[in-house]
Parts: C-alpha cells; sequence; structure tokens
C-alpha cells in the first residue's frame, strides 16, 4: 500500500530535549516536505526537499533541521525544542516537485508533538 | 508576500444544502491550484486540483472548483452537502518555477444531519 508513514505520532516532551520526527514513503516520490498545522494558521511549511542531498527552508524553518541522505525518508529534527514548536507536524510527498507538471501531495497520518 | 485567503473559518449547514466556499491568492503569475480535506483526526487527502486547461475542475465526492483568473480565485463547490463531508478544507498554491505549496487558513464545515 502506498504510504507516508510518520513516527512517533504521539509525543511530550521538555523544552530542550533533542527529538526526531521519522517520515518515509514507498512510492519512489522525489519530492518532500514537512508542515505543521496550528488552529488558525493553516499549514505552514517548514523544510521541504527536491531530492537526496538536495534541501530548501520553506516559511518556517528556524529551530528545526532536516537531511535526505536516502529517497524514501526524510526527517524532522529539533534540536532544542521549545514550546512555541508545540504543534501537528505533517510529512508529504509528491511523485515530482512543484512545477509545470506536478504531483498532488500524499501526506502522511500527522504528528502531534507537545513541548512542555 | 504570496498568499492564499479563505475567506470562511466556520460554516454550518444543513445536509442537502448547497456549499461554496472561498479561495483567493496573491500570486500573479501561473499557479496550480489544490482543495485538500482534513476529515476529524485524519491526514489530508486530495480533493481536486487545476494545473491548466478547463477551468471548471471535477474532483471526488461530487466537489467541483473553478478558476477565475481575472479574480485570482478558485472557489470549490458542491450542489448537495452530505453529513459525512463534515471536515476541514484547505486551498493550495503552487506558484510554477517554485517548490512551495502554500496553503490557505482552512475553512471548518459542519453538516448537520
Amino acid at each position: 500500500e502506498a504510504q507516508v508513514t510518520q513516527n512517533p505520532r504521539y509525543l511530550i516532551t521538555v523544552t530542550g530535549k533533542k527529538l526526531t520526527v521519522t517520515c518515509s514513503q514507498n512510492m519512489n516520490h522525489e519530492y518532500m516536505s514537512w508542515y505543521r498545522q496550528d488552529p488558525g494558521l493553516g499549514l505552514r511549511q517548514i523544510y521541504y526537499s527536491m531530492n537526496v542531498e538536495v534541501t530548501d527552508k520553506g516559511d518556517v524553518p528556524e529551530g528545526y533541521k532536516v537531511s535526505r541522505k536516502e529517497k524514501r525518508n526524510f526527517p524532522l529534527i529539533l534540536e532544542s525544542p521549545s514550546p512555541n514548536q508545540t504543534s501537528l507536524y505533517f510529512c508529504a510527498s509528491s511523485q515530482a516537485p512543484p512545477g509545470p507538471i506536478t504531483g498532488e501531495l500524499f501526506f502522511g497520518e500527522g504528528s502531534r508533538l507537545t513541548v512542555l | 508576500a504570496q498568499s492564499v485567503s479563505q475567506h470562511n473559518h466556520h460554516v454550518i449547514l444543513s445536509e442537502a444544502a448547497s456549499l461554496e466556499l472561498g479561495c483567493n491568492y496573491s500570486y500573479g503569475g501561473t499557479v496550480n491550484l489544490f482543495w485538500y480535506v482534513q476529515y476529524p483526526g485524519q491526514h489530508l487527502q486530495l480533493l481536486l486540483k487545476y494545473f491548466s486547461g478547463d477551468p471548471l475542475v471535477k474532483g471526488i465526492k461530487g466537489f467541483e472548483a473553478e478558476f477565475i483568473k481575472s479574480k485570482f480565485s478558485f472557489n470549490l463547490r458542491k450542489p448537495s452537502v452530505q453529513w459525512s463531508d463534515t471536515a476541514e478544507y484547505f486551498c493550495a498554491v503552487n506558484n510554477i518555477g517554485t517548490y512551495k505549496y502554500i496553503f490557505g487558513t482552512g475553512t471548518r464545515l459542519k453538516v448537520l444531519a
């Protein structure tokens, strides 16, 4: 089954404790990205990756890091989480990077993160 | 800055009522346009998309949207909603030539049985 898998789905942590949210897709998609969803703000893009070893900042990258060492995986790293990073996070992938002929985004189930 | 506006934040309708959700974007170039739906507790799923051609696009579950370039709009419509359409709806825009998707703030639709 084609899917985007995120882990963990739920996490409560404390300020400053490094954490990683994993994202894996089994569709051989080139494009992957991370979003955070906050009430009244919709989805905001954190980072995206056009292919292996190619990443770039989205609209809200502060406090986050990513890496793309393999095509299928795109982990989101919070080196020193703070309470303002409490949010619902979604990973998404697409067959092709956005462009004149672009694909839809396939989303993971979401990871709800609480930073105390 | 590029933005996507969804004017209706909360909409409550009775079953069989007609639906129209507004979406306007601020980018003047060529765009790809999407509507996604998020059912309670679930991830986002694509409802429909517009890349080029006929500005009236049809999606799943009886939804359709019309791209009006002169108004920078991509409104979502459904002639007769069902209780199962209760969800949050997001409009999204991708500017051709960039790798970013910009989402609207979403519209929460509640359909009363």
